[in-house]
């Protein structure tokens, strides 16, 4: 059984285009983030939520949307893509938002843009 | 802003020739560091948390250390299953921050 899911695990597309990633986790957690991994490989965090409200959201173009419908679920639509959107998106989820408890990370969804 | 430097970048080792990787860290209010390994086309996957200077976690043939300014992770004797990137992240509040990782390569 996979405890962090992502869909699709690769999104090849046009610049300009919309597209969204889904992300599901069963472990029972109440907190899911989204991350991004660039090309020299740092994970960087975007958004976080808890119980359905958006705890962090860092630096990010307004064109990257999340929406988490129940705590089990958290997806990332993305507008008007540009090259520099290409990266691995991760999903993670994890226990509570505050205490130091590991989080799970999906398998990644490799975005290209061309 | 939180920084977490990983050293050294890369590291290829023989079966058995054990070595330590290094994670030197500035946070306000450190609540925890951990520990990740990541395969190839994976995702990162827990491997320790360490909550205070001085402590110490061991799992096979890995142990992480911590002190207020660094962690260690010493890999005692790898095999080739040992090969990934190590990555080591510091919790401030709410927020994970990750450093670049150590990819390590064991030959048999």
């Amino acid at each position: 059984d996979t405890a962090v899911s992502q869909t699709p695990k690769y999104l090849v597309t046009q610049m300009g285009n919309d597209k969204s990633i889904k992300c599901e986790q069963n472990l029972g957690h109440d907190t899911m983030y989204w991350y991004k991994q660039d090309s020299k490989k740092f994970l960087k965090i975007m958004f976080s939520y808890n119980n359905k409200e958006l705890i962090i959201n860092e630096t990010v173009p307004n064109r990257f949307s999340p929406k988490s419908p129940d705590k089990a679920h958290l997806n990332l639509h993305i507008n008007s893509l540009e090259l520099g959107d290409s990266a691995v998106y991760f999903c993670a989820s994890s226990q509570g938002p505050r205490d130091p408890q590991p989080q799970h990370f999906g398998d990644g969804t490799r975005l290209s843009i061309l | 802003e939180d920084q977490v430097t990983q050293s050294p970048e890369a590291l290829r080792l023989q079966e058995g020739e054990s070595s330590s990787l290094n994670c030197s860290y500035t946070v306000s209010g450190l609540r925890g560091l951990f520990w990740y390994r990541q395969d190839p086309g994976k995702g990162p996957e827990f491997l320790f948390t360490l909550y205070s200077a001085g402590e110490e976690k061991e799992k096979e043939r890995l142990k992480a250390t911590l002190t207020k300014k660094e962690s260690f992770l010493h890999i005692t004797a790898p095999k080739p299953e040992d090969s990934a990137t190590y990555l080591c992240a510091v919790q401030n509040d709410y927020k994970l921050s990750f450093g670049a990782g150590t990819t390590v390569t064991v030959r048999a």
